[in-house]
């Protein structure tokens, strides 16, 4: 089975503080996402990416930047977290580009005070 | 703009009375349609893919279909596990690898 894990399940920080999310897969997929989730606006890709040092913007990248230095780990980087950034956010992987089912971690969620 | 609506927002159902949730999509050239189960506090986890008009697909008490321009996820005879939330999303034609989920439909069946 394909696992997907995040560094954190639940995390607080302070406006202002730069934080890291992490997410690593262990079967070799090539691509990976990061998502933000909300009640009543659904899932929201934020940054995805193709390949180790590859990325692409999603729909909402504001705010936020990825990295990608090992095809197993992809990083969400909050450079100043704000209020709004206060969100639950999911990283999910699939194995190569095409029609194809992602697979999701357990999910960060994140306070911002 | 792709788009994805999903409806009802909640439904309760008792256990053994069965319904249907509706995904309207709008896409440019549908290259697929996904179904995922969530469970409270955990992500997303794939059900069925659809690929075109017409076509269904069917897991124990769940059965989805596809016409062009929406999809049901019916549940026949529902159990209380069967209580989460259903996410569709399509992924189209001019979009690549990136899909568009719909809000959801949060169900809880009772015993």
């Amino acid at each position: 089975d394909v696992k997907v894990t995040q560094s954190s399940r639940y995390l607080v920080k302070r406006t202002g503080e730069k934080v890291f999310l992490e997410c690593v897969q262990d079967m070799d997929h090539e691509n990976m996402f990061w998502y933000r989730q909300d009640p009543g606006l659904g899932l929201r890709l934020i940054y995805f990416s193709y390949d180790v040092k590859m990325k692409e913007k999603g729909d909402i990248p504001e705010g936020y930047s990825v990295s990608r230095e090992k095809k197993e780990r992809f990083s969400l980087i909050l450079e100043s977290a704000s209020t709004n950034q206060t969100s639950m956010y999911l990283c999910a992987s699939i194995l190569k580009s095409g029609v194809s089912e992602q697979y999701f971690g357990p999910g960060t969620r994140l306070t911002v005070t | 703009e792709d788009q994805v609506t999903q409806s009802p927002e909640a439904l309760r159902l008792q256990e053994g009375e069965s319904s249907s949730l509706n995904c309207s999509y709008t896409v440019s050239g549908l290259r697929g349609l996904f179904w995922y189960r969530q469970d409270p506090g955990k992500g997303p986890e794939f059900l069925f893919t659809l690929y075109s008009a017409g076509e269904e697909k069917e897991k124990e008490r769940l059965k989805a279909t596809l016409t062009k321009k929406e999809s049901f996820l019916h549940i026949t005879a529902p159990k209380p596990e069967d209580s989460a939330t259903y996410l569709c999303a399509v992924q189209g034609a001019t979009s690549y690898d990136k899909v568009i989920f719909g809000p959801g439909t949060s169900l809880s069946v009772i015993p």
